[in-house]
């Protein structure tokens, strides 16, 4: 099974700054991964999936980029609403798994 | 829109059981795989079970297989997911969610969830 590491583990961020969130799998999982956003009492949502691909009305500001093993989330412009956990899921390989999540703050 | 909505989560007994079930509206049910991923309490997500567009394939996680039972109605565009032998570790929010077509890959969209408690 791969295991998806995320880091970190909390990422404090200001309003309007970037936030860079990391996701790594024990072995190449090529660009097979989608990353989802949670926010508390809701579902997961798809964010990005083929590592770059923005899903359905996702905004700009949020970016993904890697292949292989080394995946990145960028949010260029953090708003209120961005404030959440956010989960990679590679889906290369069976089962799919998950990262443990990173969870973004407010600085 | 495409929604999904789960339902039949509740407290249960260690030993015991329940059946979930959600109902797919606002696309194609037959054409899509179909999956169940559980959250425990403060914790990440974990993929539980999956079942082909046609009901004929199905998939668990080894934390589950012999446990659980994935099925569908594609007449009824309900994927039900019977719980049995539940544990204390079983506890979690059951998502159900969506596939791209017939194909194992990202859950798009999710359901809301059905919380289910399994203590004494």
């Amino acid at each position: 099974e791969i295991v998806m590491t995320q880091s970190p583990a909390t990422l404090s961020v200001s309003p309007g700054e970037r936030a860079t969130l990391s996701c790594r799998a024990t072995q190449t999982v090529s660009s097979n991964l989608a990353w989802y956003q949670q926010k508390p009492g809701q579902a997961p949502r798809l964010l990005i999936y083929g590592a770059s691909s923005r899903a359905t009305g996702i905004p700009a500001r949020f970016s993904g980029s890697g292949s292989g093993t080394q995946f990145t989330l960028i949010i260029s412009s953090l708003q209120s609403e961005d404030f959440a956990v956010y989960y990679c899921q590679q889906y290369d390989n069976w089962p799919r798994t998950f990262g443990q999540g990173t969870k973004v703050e407010i600085k | 829109e495409v929604v999904l909505l789960e339902s039949g989560g509740g407290l249960v007994q260690p030993g015991g059981s329940l059946r979930l079930s959600c109902i797919g509206s606002g696309f194609t049910f037959r054409d899509h795989a179909m999956s169940w991923v559980r959250q425990a309490p403060g914790k990440g997500l974990e993929r539980v079970s999956d079942i082909s567009a046609s009901g004929g394939s199905t998939f668990y996680a080894d934390s589950v297989k012999g446990r659980f039972t994935i099925s569908r109605d594609n007449s009824n565009n309900t994927v039900d997911l019977q719980m049995n032998s539940l544990r204390v570790e079983d506890t979690a929010v059951y998502y159900c969610a969506k596939n791209r077509y017939n194909s194992l890959e990202w859950f798009d969209p999710w359901g809301q969830g059905t919380l289910v408690t399994v203590s004494s």
